[in-house]
């Protein structure tokens, strides 16, 4: 089955700096990847996705990237604000209705 | 859009006792619902996936007899706790996922924190 590494487990970055976190996935046809963002004592939201018919995808501050041959994705913050410290999870799922398989999280930290 | 909501966000019950956790999507229909536990700091663990009108579908290692499942509606899912013991005491989430365009993205909701004494 699918399996979902993800790095690092905690970033601290300065205000207004740029922070990326990265995933691995080792199911080739996996074809969609969404990224959560998980405040404490809240539910996971999605803030951006990606499929596999795509390389880049952008949402204002917020980007992903994936790379099918080498099987891993990205997700970058630019322009970091202390309202983006929070958990961030990837997760990846395969074709047809199978659930989707989560990395194990990145804490961010924005210090102002 | 793509609301989901759960009901209760945090429940306190006895040993022994049995606690129904329910799931809405607001403004979809799910065709799918997922059911995970969370501990603190630690990722989601899959625990289910329902499909409106059928059983559901159990990962290895969880009992599906201490944790019921229903999905008998496109919007509204249940998850019953039976028999509650202290260390099923976690962070409950449901999430949905509909059909047509909304096939790929899957909605959380915000969570139930159980806690058995």
């Amino acid at each position: 089955g699918e399996n979902v590494e993800q790095h690092p487990s905690t970033l601290s970055v300065q205000e207004g700096d740029s922070a990326v976190i990265k995933c691995t996935y080792s199911d080739s046809a996996s074809n969609y990847f969404p990224w959560y963002k998980q405040e404490l004592g809240k539910g996971p939201q999605l803030i951006i996705d990606i499929r596999s018919n795509v390389g880049e995808k952008k949402d204002q501050r917020i980007a992903v990237t994936l790379n099918k041959t080498a099987k891993h994705f990205s997700l970058h913050i630019t322009e970091t604000q202390p309202e983006d410290s929070a958990v961030y999870f990837c997760a990846a799922r395969s074709s047809g209705n199978t659930p989707l398989v989560f990395g194990k999280g990145t804490r961010l930290s924005v210090i102002a | 859009g793509a609301v989901v909501s759960q009901h209760p966000s945090w429940v306190i019950c006895k040993s022994g006792t049995s606690v129904k956790i329910e799931c809405r999507s607001l403004d979809f229909q799910a065709t799918t619902m997922f059911w995970y536990r969370q501990f603190p700091k630690q990722s989601l663990m899959l625990m289910a996936t329902s499909n409106e009108g059928s059983k559901a579908t159990y990962e290895q290692g969880v009992e599906k007899d201490k944790f019921l499942i229903n999905h008998a509606s496109l919007t509204l899912s249940t998850l019953t706790v039976t028999s509650a013991h202290p260390e099923d005491s976690s962070f409950y989430i449901c999430s949905a996922r509909g059909e047509g365009t909304q096939r790929y993205e899957q909605y959380f909701g915000p969570g139930t924190r159980l806690t058995v004494t």
